[in-house]
């Protein structure tokens, strides 16, 4: 079936450093992917998607780029800031299956100012 | 756009008594919502789909007498969980799609349950 693989946190960075995530999956067909942000107490809110091979999502400062060829969808940023400390989930949605998305275990990220 | 509203945003009830969680799409009509469920430090977990106006399905696992799912109408959801228990407390997470963003999911801000 459908998975998710996403690097295990916690993730600590000073502000300003260069930040990826990694993140694979698996699935059939073409997919939809899509990287998530929770901050502390809130819901989740979409970052950044791409819905075809090559295409690069970007939002905030943040990158990701669907990559065929290597399952991935890496998520990247070239300088972090205190305020993108949070938790960051990797999803896809199987455009066959009603719009049931799949995440990953998700990424606590936290930048020290 | 695309707002998705629940409420409450957090309940405290006691074992055995039952609770009921709102979702609400405020400037669009959800033909699907979607009731996710987290605990600390974890992932989401979907435990049921639900169209407009049929009955909803729930994934592997869920108990659906437990947790009742309706979906009234295009704008509202409900979630009750009956006969709750301490090990029913979570983080319960409602999505909407519909429109053209059918393949797109608005997440609502969630309903924290503590059982007592």
């Amino acid at each position: 079936g459908n998975s998710v693989t996403q690097m295990e946190g916690p993730v600590t960075l000073s502000e300003e450093a260069f930040l990826t995530i990694n993140c694979t999956y698996t699935a059939t067909g073409y997919p939809s992917l899509f990287w998530y942000v929770q901050y502390p107490g809130e819901g989740l809110q979409l970052l950044l998607k791409a819905t075809k091979a090559d295409d690069k999502g970007s939002n905030k400062g943040f990158e990701a780029t669907y990559r065929k060829e290597t399952t991935s969808f890496h998520l990247e940023k070239g300088s972090v800031q205190v305020s993108d400390s949070a938790v960051y989930f990797c999803a896809l949605s199987d455009r066959s299956s009603a719009s049931k998305i799949i995440f990953g275990s998700g990424t606590r990220l936290s930048i020290r100012p | 756009g695309a707002v998705v509203s629940q409420h409450p945003s957090w309940v405290i009830c006691k074992s055995g008594t039952s609770v009921k969680i709102e979702c609400r799409s405020l400037d669009f009509q959800a033909t699907t919502m979607f009731w996710y469920r987290q605990f600390p430090k974890q992932s989401l977990m979907l435990m049921a789909t639900s169209n407009e106006g049929s009955k909803a399905t729930y994934e592997q696992g869920v108990e659906k007498d437990k947790f009742l799912i309706n979906h009234a109408s295009l704008t509202l959801s409900t979630l009750t969980v009956t006969s709750a228990h301490p090990e029913d407390s979570s983080f319960y997470i409602c999505s909407a799609a519909g429109g053209l963003a059918v393949h797109e999911q608005y997440f609502g801000p969630g309903t924290r349950l503590t059982v007592t």
